[in-house]
């Protein structure tokens, strides 16, 4: 079974900074999707990015890109210039390409993202 | 606007209480989800559901039931075989396009299901 692993229960940046989180997991598919979701304080889960794993380019929008290491089976986000807004819970999931419950999403536990003024 | 809804925002349960929440979507999504959120762990498949009259068990589907009596609507009841249903519920619908699974899964607004 996959699994999906965020090892930073909790994060700081400094607004107009950088910051990154991580994500690894453990699948031996060789074909899959990969999410970040954000979680604001109202709860609304919101998808940030996505990204397939059979493609080399590492998915970008806007101030959110990805580092996307398939052999390390590693996919942390990065967001750029950040915000206010930016705070939030930011989940990584994970995705199978085949069918049945395979296809749905595998989350990690979170990541707890503050944004110091 | 298209959407999910969820309702109620809030819900209060005595012990030996079944109780249904509710989802809806006007996407014209074919497939629907429910996720459990517990303190400190990501979400947890309950049920999905990838077409009307069709729905499957995730992971923790113990003590819940579903229908998906119309494309619109996927009703989750928390029965009373249910240990520990406090906890924050989250529905989600997805287009369902058969062999694509990197369609997003867009969510609803959740509810705070409390046992009293």
């Amino acid at each position: 079974a996959q699994t999906v692993t965020q090892s930073q229960p909790e994060m700081s940046v400094q607004e107009a900074e950088t910051v990154t989180l991580s994500c690894t997991y453990d699948t031996s598919e060789s074909d899959y999707y990969l999410f970040w979701y954000k979680q604001p304080p109202s709860r609304q889960m919101i998808l940030v990015i996505r990204q397939e794993a059979y493609k080399q380019q590492n998915a970008t929008e806007n101030r959110f890109s990805v580092n996307f290491q398939k052999a390390a089976k590693s996919f942390s986000l990065k967001i750029s210039d950040s915000q206010l807004g930016d705070a939030a819970m930011y989940f990584c999931a994970y995705r199978s390409v085949h069918g049945g419950s395979q296809g749905n999403l595998i989350f990690g536990k979170g990541t707890k993202l503050s944004v110091k003024p | 606007d298209g959407g999910i809804t969820q309702s109620p925002k809030y819900l209060f349960r005595k012990e030996g209480q079944n109780v249904t929440l509710s989802c809806e979507q006007n996407l014209n999504h074919d497939a629907m989800y429910w996720y459990r959120q517990d303190p400190g762990q990501g979400l947890r498949l309950i049920y999905y559901s990838q077409i009307v009259n069709d729905f499957q068990k995730g992971d923790i589907a113990e003590g819940y039931s579903v229908s998906r009596e119309k494309k619109e609507s996927f009703p989750l009841t928390v029965t009373s075989a249910q240990k520990n249903p406090t906890a924050f519920y989250l529905c989600a619908s997805s287009i369902g396009r058969r062999g694509d699974y990197s369609d997003e899964q867009f969510f609803g607004p959740g509810t705070r299901l409390t046992v009293l």
